[in-house]
């Protein structure tokens, strides 16, 4: 099993241009989750998802969208991007229910914005 | 709200002293409670949960929902300990984890 996959490792984007941040999991995995990870601010919620074709808004979203057609895949969008965006950010996955909700990380995709 | 503090950025330790990680948080509900750690290069990953009550590579911690506090301890640290350290808290069933700011733990030879 490959994990929580994330691609591309780096990106470089000048400030309004927009991308799609990809995350895949083989791990049939109900939750899925999307956090930036900034020095002193710790890691902090983007956009989560509990199963395909529902998703809901975590404690930073704007400037973000996602999507969740597939169990697999759980894409983060940046549709205008500022350089406030300039971050690592980290997708997740975890089965559901109590007791069982280790969260399962991707390597990670170092963002800078222009 | 739910809410996760810890207010260390930094701890410096000497190698074989005690360690102790703070975290507080806030949350209405019955709330689960996890440390993970980050070492260098590595993938965030799960040090433990409140619900298991284990104990991983000598850690533990004790969830005392009076005080809402579940503080990381070592009797004895050693220096492949140092690491970033975050304190995570998600509602009942699993959903929308939220995570500390983290703290920084170098343990010095």
């Amino acid at each position: 099993n490959a994990g929580v996959t994330q691609t591309p490792k780096f990106q470089v984007l000048k400030t309004g241009q927009s991308m799609t941040l990809q995350c895949a999991q083989d791990m049939n995995h109900e939750y899925m989750s999307w956090y930036r990870q900034d020095p002193g601010m710790g890691l902090r919620l983007i956009h989560y998802s509990v199963g395909a074709g529902i998703t809901d808004q975590g404690e930073v979203p704007n400037g973000y969208n996602v999507s969740r057609s597939t169990t697999e895949d759980f894409p983060l969008r940046l549709l205008s991007a500022a350089p406030s965006q300039t971050s690592v950010y980290f997708c997740a996955s975890s089965s559901v229910g109590q007791g069982s909700n280790e969260q399962f990380f991707g390597p990670g995709t170092r963002l800078t914005v222009l | 709200a739910q809410r996760v503090t810890q207010p260390e950025k930094l701890l410096s330790v000497f190698k074989g002293a005690p360690v102790e990680l703070k975290c507080n948080y806030s949350y209405s509900g019955s709330p689960e409670l996890f440390w993970y750690v980050q070492y260098s290069r590595q993938r965030l990953q799960l040090l433990l949960r409140h619900i298991s009550r284990e104990s991983i590579k000598g850690f533990t911690a004790d969830l005392n929902k009076g005080e809402t506090s579940f503080h990381l301890k070592k009797p004895f640290a050693q220096e492949e300990d140092s690491a970033m350290y975050y304190c995570a808290l998600s509602n009942t069933g699993g959903f929308k984890t939220i995570f500390g700011a983290g703290t920084r733990l170098f343990v010095k030879a």
